[in-house]
């Protein structure tokens, strides 16, 4: 079963960049295509959409962090990857990876990972 | 633009059914069939339960249903369980203010 594992720095400094690793590891059962994408949540906040990722690297983002954000994915090394650039405390939250059920990247995430608390602080 | 307005918590008793709206717009909910609902256990990975507006991925037990009617969207939970109780994450396609998805606020579900 297919299973996925995000990994990266969890203190980042202000003004820096942010960078996790979402690791694809496992026997995938689904014949279709997906893409794949990274949602956040800030302590006690709702989920926020990134952005996501077609298998061809084509990406989409959410329009508040156009401009700062890139996702990269590398197929045969199973592995995608969010950039943020000029982090603030506000980009402080837990990422999640996660895999769309479909082709195109506003798809529903059907297979999500436990997500990685990134904290910004100096 | 903001997020889809969901109410900010919702609760019931045990074997009772609860519906949970997900409002927005013509240029997402109202417009488009690219609604999902997702169930959030703290420190467990979230969970799709609902995509398509209305279809439930294999596994997900039948007594979660939804539907959408103009520019809103709806999850019911029928027959609630203590496990039920968790957050709830409405999203959907926007087209407005360059393509993306939008993700509701979030509702907290209490099964008292």
């Amino acid at each position: 079963q297919l299973q996925l594992q995000e990994s990266g720095p969890g203190l980042v400094k202000p003004s820096e960049t942010l960078s996790l690793t979402c690791t694809v590891s496992g026997v995938s059962t689904s014949v279709s295509s997906h893409c794949w994408g990274w949602v956040r949540q800030p302590p006690g906040k709702a989920l926020e959409w990134i952005g996501t990722v077609y298998e061809s690297g084509s990406a989409y983002y959410t329009p508040s962090l156009r401009g700062r954000v890139s996702i990269s994915v590398d197929i045969p090394k199973k592995h995608f990857s969010l950039r943020l650039t000029s982090v603030t405390a506000a980009d402080t939250a837990r990422y999640f990876c996660a895999r769309t059920n479909g082709g195109t990247y506003y798809d529903a995430f059907d297979l999500w990972g436990l997500g990685t608390l990134v904290t910004v602080s100096s | 633009q903001p997020a889809l307005t969901q109410p900010a918590s919702v609760s019931g008793s045990p074997g009772q059914s609860i519906t949970i709206s997900c409002t927005g717009t013509g240029s997402d909910v109202g417009g488009y069939d690219f609604v999902s609902w997702y169930q959030l256990h703290p420190g467990k990975v979230p969970k799709l339960i609902i995509h398509g507006v209305s279809h439930r991925p294999a596994g997900v037990s039948d007594r979660f249903s939804a539907s959408k009617s103009g520019t809103t969207a709806s999850l019911t939970i029928s027959g609630l369980r203590t496990e039920d109780e968790a957050d709830y994450y409405c999203a959907s396609y926007r087209s407005a203010d360059y393509p993306h998805v939008v993700f509701g606020g979030g509702t907290k579900l209490t099964v008292l």
